[in-house]
């Protein structure tokens, strides 16, 4: 079955970097895109970004274009999402979830458990 | 900036029907910006629904249902259960980029 799972919860300090994982299992790693979603408390689902799997190639929200980065190791079947210089408003739970299969109509078949973010000094 | 916006809030009877709609400031929603809707609960992570409009994931129960209407991405809760209290959120896509809508809180009251 496919299972999505994602790094711990962290703690950061306002200006510092957070890396999370998300380990991909139950399919074939490289054929199915990824994205980042995240949502900070009591707010709604905020879309970040995507990397193709197999490629490498990422495409990231206008907003956090500098400050994101989206990577995979494919020997592990593993993406990370990467956020730098951090500010309170980055606490939110980020999630990982599944995209297409080669196209961009199904996105969010399958999330992650989510991460906690925490930014605070 | 691109927006997309749905009702903050709805109100339906048990047994009832619902439409929650989806817009996009740049003009009307066609299939190409391929709508997809989640649902989420309090504590849990979304739930996918619908993918591409009108396509139901195998989960999906046959109440709800996918459309465009009126220049929209719409979804149609009909024969409305308690259970479908919760938050849905619209997705779409332009061109290489994806944009929540801000969500729709259901009340089934």
């Amino acid at each position: 079955q496919v299972q999505l799972v994602q790094s711990g919860a962290e703690v950061k300090k306002p200006g510092a970097s957070v890396k999370v994982s998300c380990k991909a299992s139950g399919y074939t790693f490289t054929s199915y895109y990824m994205h980042w979603v995240r949502q900070a408390p009591g707010q709604g689902l905020e879309w970040m970004g995507i990397i193709n799997p197999s490629s490498g190639s990422t495409a990231y929200a206008q907003k956090f274009q500098g400050r994101l980065t989206m990577t995979r190791d494919t020997s592990t079947s593993i993406v990370y999402m990467e956020l730098s210089s951090l500010r309170s408003e980055d606490t939110a739970v980020y999630y990982c979830a599944r995209g297409g299969n080669g196209d961009y109509s199904q996105t969010g078949d399958y999330w992650g458990q989510g991460t906690l973010v925490t930014v605070s000094s | 900036q691109t927006v997309v916006t749905q009702e903050p809030s709805l109100t339906v009877s048990p047994g009832g029907t619902v439409t929650l709609t989806c817009a996009s400031s740049t003009g009307a929603v066609t299939s190409g910006y391929y709508p997809n809707w989640f649902q989420q609960k309090p504590g849990q992570t979304p739930r996918a629904l619908i993918y591409s409009t009108s396509n139901k994931q195998s989960w999906t129960p046959a109440r709800f249902s996918g459309s465009l209407l009126g220049g929209k991405a719409a979804l149609t809760l009909s024969g409305v259960q308690p259970e479908d209290e919760a938050e849905y959120y619209c997705l779409l896509y332009y061109g290489g980029a994806w944009v929540f809508g801000g969500g729709t809180k259901l009340t089934v009251l």
